[in-house]
């Protein structure tokens, strides 16, 4: 069954340290790939999404994401963390080529920032 | 512009119960999808509509079940609750491709 791995389960920084969360998915064919991004006591939000082109793509507030197809890779990144990132952070993939549009996703990362 | 709403926000219900779960999408979304999100892990597709249509579906029991309003409203229903249903059931709207979620219905099942 097609999947999505986020290597890390909690990841502690002090502020303006720089973020990289890791993900990985199981399929072989193409794929949109989105990170959302839950503040506390906050519903989902899309933070960037990748549907072709350029691999590197650029979010809110700073983030940005590399999708390595090689790699089956899509990890998240952001030079210099803030304390108000806190929060946690889900990997999500569309499998293109199959009947609807439903969300595969990984099973979160929480990052703590620390002021 | 009003976000994806859901309704009600918190739900207490006894095993065995039935619980109708509704959703508003973003106007002029036609798409509509359910998630389930148990505590410590990630939402878990449940249905999509689009149009009035189921268009997926996932591994789900047959005691969920769904529809689509020609308002583009949506209703989550699950029957015979399990404690196990206990979790925060997430819908969310789309236009194309990109899904945008509401707040939620946290259920509790006791």
């Amino acid at each position: 069954a097609q999947s999505v791995s986020q290597h890390n389960h909690h990841v502690i920084l002090s502020e303006a340290a720089s973020l990289e969360l890791g993900c990985n998915y199981s399929y072989g064919g193409t794929v949109n790939l989105f990170w959302y991004v839950q503040y506390p006591g906050q519903h989902l939000q899309l933070l960037l999404k990748y549907f072709s082109g350029d691999p590197l793509v650029k979010g809110i507030k700073g983030f940005e994401a590399e999708f390595i197809k090689s790699k089956f890779s899509f990890n998240l990144r952001k030079p210099s963390v803030q304390w108000s990132d806190t929060a946690e952070y889900f990997c999500a993939v569309i499998l293109l080529n199959q009947a609807g549009t439903a969300l595969i996703f990984g099973k979160g990362t929480t990052l703590s920032v620390s002021s | 512009d009003a976000g994806v709403t859901q309704s009600p926000t918190h739900l207490i219900k006894t095993r065995g119960q039935h619980v109708t779960l509704r959703c508003s999408p973003i106007s002029g979304h036609k798409s509509v999808s359910w998630y389930q999100q148990v505590l410590g892990q990630g939402p878990q597709f449940i249905f999509q509509y689009y149009e009035k249509e189921e268009r997926g579906r996932g591994n789900f029991p047959d005691r969920f079940s769904a529809r689509q309003f020609p308002n583009y409203s949506s209703e989550l229903n699950v029957n015979a609750l399990l404690l196990g249903d206990s979790a925060l059931y997430l819908c969310a709207s789309s236009l194309s491709g990109e899904q945008y979620f509401g707040p939620g219905t946290r259920l509790t099942v006791t």
